[in-house]
């Protein structure tokens, strides 16, 4: 099994372009959240989902937009991309109750 | 919401025992993991106790409970130069299945030969 796959591992943007982070899982898990992760922060809420057609936002949302068509992906589109939003960001997914499975993160830079 | 407070760093010796806390504040909380991430890679589940246990031990890792306190402990022990990482204690929120996982800060363990 793959589990949770992320792509790409790394990505340099300019202000102002707009990407998709991928995130597919072969477990047929019904959650997936995406986090990102700065230094001295943690990890951070961007957007979860409980099922396919149901998402919903977490403690960081702003400038990120999610789709869940169906159980298997969940991307993240950053729709104008902002130095602020260099980090390293983390999808994972999980049964209700279970542990989450991560990927590997995706390291995004904006200059 | 779900606070989570770790201390931020640990540094212990080769073949001593590490032990990580961790304080909490949903009571209602039903499962409760430890995560260990390596540097530069992502996140692993390293183990987890429910809510309705005091103890579990697996191997050298040894997870304690207080659900009075709402305090969480893990025990490393004959800690190796390999368990050097980040680990976050990561409550399963009770109230729903939101699918919300909240992550705190993390504790850095630092382990020198």
């Amino acid at each position: 099994n793959a589990g949770v796959t992320q792509t790409p591992k790394f990505q340099v943007l300019k202000t102002g372009q707009s990407m998709t982070l991928q995130c597919a899982q072969d477990m047929n898990h019904e959650y997936m959240s995406w986090y990102r992760q700065d230094p001295g922060m943690g990890l951070r809420l961007i957007h979860y989902s409980v099922g396919a057609g149901i998402t919903d936002q977490g403690e960081v949302p702003n400038g990120y937009n999610v789709s869940r068509s169906t159980t298997e992906d969940f991307p993240l589109r950053l729709l104008s991309a902002a130095p602020s939003q260099t980090s390293v960001y983390f999808c994972a997914s999980s049964y209700p109750l279970g542990g989450y499975t991560f990927g590997s993160g995706t390291r995004l830079t904006v200059v | 919401g779900e606070d989570v407070e770790q201390s931020l760093f640990l540094s212990v010796r080769e073949g001593d025992s590490s032990v990580i806390n961790c304080t909490y504040t949903d009571s209602s909380s039903t499962y409760l993991y430890w995560y260990k991430q390596e540097p530069g890679a992502g996140l692993q589940l390293l183990t987890y106790i429910f809510s309705n246990m005091d103890m579990k031990q697996d191997q050298r890792l040894t997870v304690l409970l207080n659900k009075k306190d709402k305090h969480l402990s893990l025990r490393i022990a004959d800690t190796q130069t390999g368990d050097s990482a980040i680990y976050f204690c990561v409550p399963l929120p009770g109230s729903s299945n939101t699918g919300k996982l909240i992550f705190g800060q993390g504790t850095t363990l630092q382990v020198k030969p």
